[in-house]
């Protein structure tokens, strides 16, 4: 099984900030990666696929980096409604994992 | 596109439970559907995922022999059956639909999700 780690598990920042979040998989995985974001009980929402293609709709101070084991999440100016948590998933093998979350919370 | 999950609710160890998924909005025969779970406070967990025809079906190995996913195309609506559950199924379970109409599965949208509580 792929394993992911996402680092930090917690970040604090203000308002403005540029915020960074890595995953790293346990093996290759390509460009099969995908972000989540999470608010308190709402379901997630994707915001990456393919490592860096932005979903439609999604704000482009988001922007993601990476193949192959190690990838980033950006915020480039953290606003108010970003403060959530944040999933990697790896989609290039069953059974397909998720990271263990990064909660953004104000500083 | 819209889903929505039904029948959670409280069930002792070792019962059953049968979760549905109603889609709409979307060409629901065209596009493989998911099984993801969050146990209160924690992380997302990947359950089972069925292809667009419903001739493969994959299963995390938590679940494996326990759950089944199935759909009903003419009913647009997504299944999964729980069997001899466990205190550690606990969670809310999301439904959630392929990205695009390829076997790439990148989740979107997701479903509001449905409480299983499983304890005598």
């Amino acid at each position: 099984d792929i394993q992911l780690t996402q680092s930090p598990s917690s970040v604090s920042a203000s308002v403005g900030d540029r915020v960074t979040i890595t995953c790293r998989a346990s093996q290759g995985i390509s460009s099969w990666l995908a972000w989540y974001q999470q608010k308190p009980g709402k379901a997630p929402k994707l915001l990456i696929y393919a490592a860096s293609s932005l979903q439609s709709g999604g704000p482009s101070r988001f922007s993601g980096s990476g193949s192959g084991t190690d990838f980033t999440l950006t915020i480039s100016s953290l606003q108010p409604e970003d403060f959530a948590t944040y999933y990697c998933q790896q989609a290039n093998s069953f059974p397909l994992t998720f990271g263990g979350g990064t909660k953004v919370e104000i500083k | 596109v819209q889903l929505l999950e039904s029948g959670g609710g409280l069930v002792q160890p070792g019962g059953s439970l049968r979760l549905s998924c109603g889609a709409s909005g979307f060409t629901f025969s065209s596009y493989a559907m998911s099984w993801v779970r969050q146990a209160p406070g924690k992380g997302l967990e990947w359950v089972s995922t069925i292809s667009d025809s419903g001739g493969s079906t994959f299963y995390a190995d938590s679940v494996k022999g326990r759950f089944f996913i199935s759909r009903d195309s003419s009913k647009n609506t997504l299944f999964l059956q729980m069997n001899s559950v466990r205190a550690e199924d606990t969670a809310v379970y999301y439904c959630a639909k392929d990205r695009v109409d390829t076997p790439i599965h990148w989740f979107d949208p997701w479903g509001q999700g449905t409480l299983v509580i499983v304890s005598s």
